[in-house]
């Protein structure tokens, strides 16, 4: 098992950019999640998804769009890159089910600075 | 007045100390307390949680929740250089899809 994977490690953008952060996971999970980690900070959700199809707003939507087609992948969108969007990206995932839900299963990140 | 306040630290203890970690809280709802490590560079990977009160205790970690103070700790007994970490602190309702993290505490465990 790969676990939840993520792509690119590091990405540098420039101001107006647009690109595709890239998330996977092999455990078939139904929930799937987009943070973001700023310094000091804690993980502040973006979007999450319960399932293929389905996708719901975060605290901190705003500059990003989710796709959930199908139960392995959740990629997030970023259009019209700017500086305020520089952070930590974290993809994660969890189990199906009441007491699994709690657990939460992160990806390696993904550093993103946009200059 | 944030749901979740953790202080950032840095705390720095000498190998072997007792470590106690903590987080306080503003919404009764919350169920489910959790504790999130997180090494330099990486993923927060799940320590311990805690449904409701009471502690939980798992080799050097224990776990703490009094709802009645909105308050929880981690204790680390015997701690190692091992243990040098951020520890996040997160919570969420019974049901509820979102969970709501502290800012982290950094900390530094001296051989």
């Amino acid at each position: 098992n790969a676990g939840v994977t993520q792509t690119p490690k590091f990405r540098i953008l420039k101001i107006g950019q647009s690109m595709t952060l890239q998330c996977a996971q092999d455990m078939n999970h139904n929930y799937m999640y987009w943070y973001r980690q700023d310094p000091g900070m804690g993980l502040k959700l973006i979007y999450y998804s319960v399932g293929a199809g389905i996708t719901d707003k975060g605290e901190v939507p705003n500059g990003y769009n989710v796709s959930r087609s199908t139960t392995e992948d959740f990629p997030l969108r970023l259009e019209l890159a700017a500086p305020s969007q520089t952070s930590v990206y974290f993809c994660a995932s969890s189990p199906p089910g009441g007491g699994g839900v709690y657990e939460q299963y992160f990806g390696p990140g993904t550093r993103l600075t946009v200059t | 007045q944030k749901e979740v306040e953790q202080d950032p630290g840095p705390l720095s203890v000498p190998e072997g100390a007792i470590v106690s970690l903590n987080c306080t809280y503003s919404n009764s709802a919350f169920q489910y307390f959790m504790w999130y490590r997180q090494y330099s560079r990486k993923g927060p990977e799940l320590l311990m949680y805690t449904y409701s009160s009471g502690n939980k205790e798992d080799g050097r970690f224990t776990a703490q929740v009094d709802k009645s103070s909105k308050y929880i700790s981690l204790f680390i007994r015997d701690s190692q250089p091992s243990d040098s970490a951020t520890y996040l602190c997160a919570m969420k309702v019974t049901g509820g899809f979102k969970t709501i993290f502290g800012a982290g505490t950094r900390l530094f465990v001296k051989a």
